[in-house]
């Protein structure tokens, strides 16, 4: 399974866009890139997935490279409810049935 | 409303004592997954069923068991084999396929004294 690599924590100012970034550099062609986030002590909140192509929903952006080595999730106007730990995940293909791999996150601090 | 339901929140045992904890979902998923968070720490897979009747370890099987006898129903079981069964365990669902996202419990926190 393909690995990421994200830095431990991040601060960002109230309002400010939050840019999350995550490397998987050894990611396979039909693998998906995942977010989710976690609130302390709550079960974690699926974000956004992307293949290829750049995506937006009414939560956050995820800008993926073209040579898929690396991503940003984008919290376009970050709020205090914000504050997370956010998981970049390489979701493995179909063949090896779909599973979450968790890394450690990026601890986001949205401060006023 | 369709979700994912762990129980209890809370579940204090002592040593030695096996313990179960519940998932229950009513999303109609396939796949059904067992994960344990330490302070700090990522998810680490337990266990995982794709399919009724079917479960395969993940990474730190070790001293739990599971069984998927409904499709709705994927019970954990921390044994008395498990080394340090302190944790918080999330339970999570999805259709099954790799371009699904999996929707998560709230969690059980254990703490076994």
């Amino acid at each position: 399974d393909a690995k990421t690599t994200q830095p431990t924590s991040m601060d960002c100012a109230e309002g400010r866009a939050a840019n999350l970034p995550c490397n998987h550099s050894t990611i396979s062609g039909n693998e998906y890139v995942y977010w989710y986030r976690q609130i302390h002590s709550q079960g974690p909140q699926y974000i956004i997935h992307g293949l290829k192509n750049n995506e937006t929903n009414e939560m956050a952006s995820l800008i993926i490279t073209e040579d898929r080595k690396s991503s940003t999730l984008i919290l376009p106007h970050a709020t205090l409810r914000d504050t997370a730990v956010y998981y970049c995940i390489v979701r493995v293909a179909e063949g090896s049935q779909g599973n979450l791999i968790f890394g450690k996150g990026t601890k986001l601090s949205v401060k006023p | 409303d369709g979700g994912i339901t762990q129980s209890p929140k809370y579940l204090f045992r002592k040593e030695g004592q096996n313990v179960t904890l519940s998932c229950e979902q009513n999303l109609n998923h396939d796949a059904m997954y067992w994960y344990r968070q330490d302070p700090g720490q990522g998810l680490r897979l337990i266990y995982y069923s794709q399919i009724v009747n079917d479960f395969q370890k993940g990474d730190i099987a070790e001293g739990y068991s599971v069984s998927r006898e409904k499709k709705e129903s994927f019970p954990l079981t921390v044994t008395s084999a498990q080394k340090n069964p302190t944790a918080f365990y999330l339970c999570a669902s999805s259709i099954g396929t790799a371009n699904t996202e999996a929707f998560f419990g709230q969690g059980t926190r254990l703490t076994v004294v």
